[in-house]
């Protein structure tokens, strides 16, 4: 039921781009994106509700393939704040829990 | 508007003692959660609860236990401390199923000893 998350880890120049994966085997009513800091909460960064949906935050985005049971956070000219751990959410149709994957550790380097 | 409150921020059990975290948010928000964190193991939901007098369970509900007598509160009780119960708790809030995302309190730091 845990989604899965690729790549677990990134490391990235300021400037470049990266993408985050997050599959389902379960049909989704909504995917999450969360990006937590060392020592912090979780911080909400956008939720996507239908197929095909996509969203943008900043230079954050992140788009939603329904049929696929899949979402891509794109993080695009990398800047040095986006350092974090990354972690998608996910709620099925027939329940109200949320429940995450394992992460995805960003680390942004000058 | 403080959001989501949690507490204590740090908390040190003896094994087999009970305590209970507190969570508060003032947000009118009907969905409220308890997460645990564990290095490597990204965060596990405990309980949840889609209003007041209504709680499930969820990942990884052994051990613990939640009510939620009103909106605003719903506290996690650990029954008998256990040394794998040492993790950081965070609870969050939404105001409803897919009308947007989760709130989170600053967590409970949480040492069984």
């Amino acid at each position: 039921q845990q989604p899965v998350q690729s790549p677990q880890a990134v490391i990235l120049r300021e400037g470049e781009d990266a993408v985050i994966n997050c599959s389902s085997s379960k049909a989704l009513y909504s995917v999450h994106w969360y990006r937590q800091k060392h020592g912090e909460a979780p911080v909400f960064l956008m939720i996507l509700l239908k197929g095909g949906e996509q969203k943008g935050h900043e230079k954050i985005s992140a788009s939603f393939n329904e049929k696929k049971q899949q979402s891509s956070l794109y993080l695009t000219a990398s800047q040095l704040s986006y350092s974090g751990t990354y972690f998608c959410g996910t709620e099925g149709y027939n329940t109200d829990k949320l429940i995450f994957g394992t992460g995805t550790r960003l680390q942004v380097f000058p | 508007n403080a959001g989501v409150t949690q507490t204590p921020k740090f908390q040190v059990l003896k094994t087999g003692q009970s305590m209970t975290l507190q969570c508060a948010q003032d947000m009118n928000h009907e969905y409220m959660s308890w997460y645990r964190q564990d290095p490597g193991m990204g965060l596990r939901l405990i309980h949840y609860s889609v209003g007041a007098g209504i709680t499930d369970q969820g990942e990884v509900p052994n051990g613990y236990n939640v009510s939620r007598s009103t909106t605003e509160d719903f506290p996690l009780r650990l029954l008998s401390a256990a040394p794998s119960q040492t993790s950081v708790y965070f609870c969050a809030s939404s105001y409803d199923k897919g009308r947007g995302g989760y709130t989170f309190g600053s967590g409970t730091r949480l040492t069984v000893v």
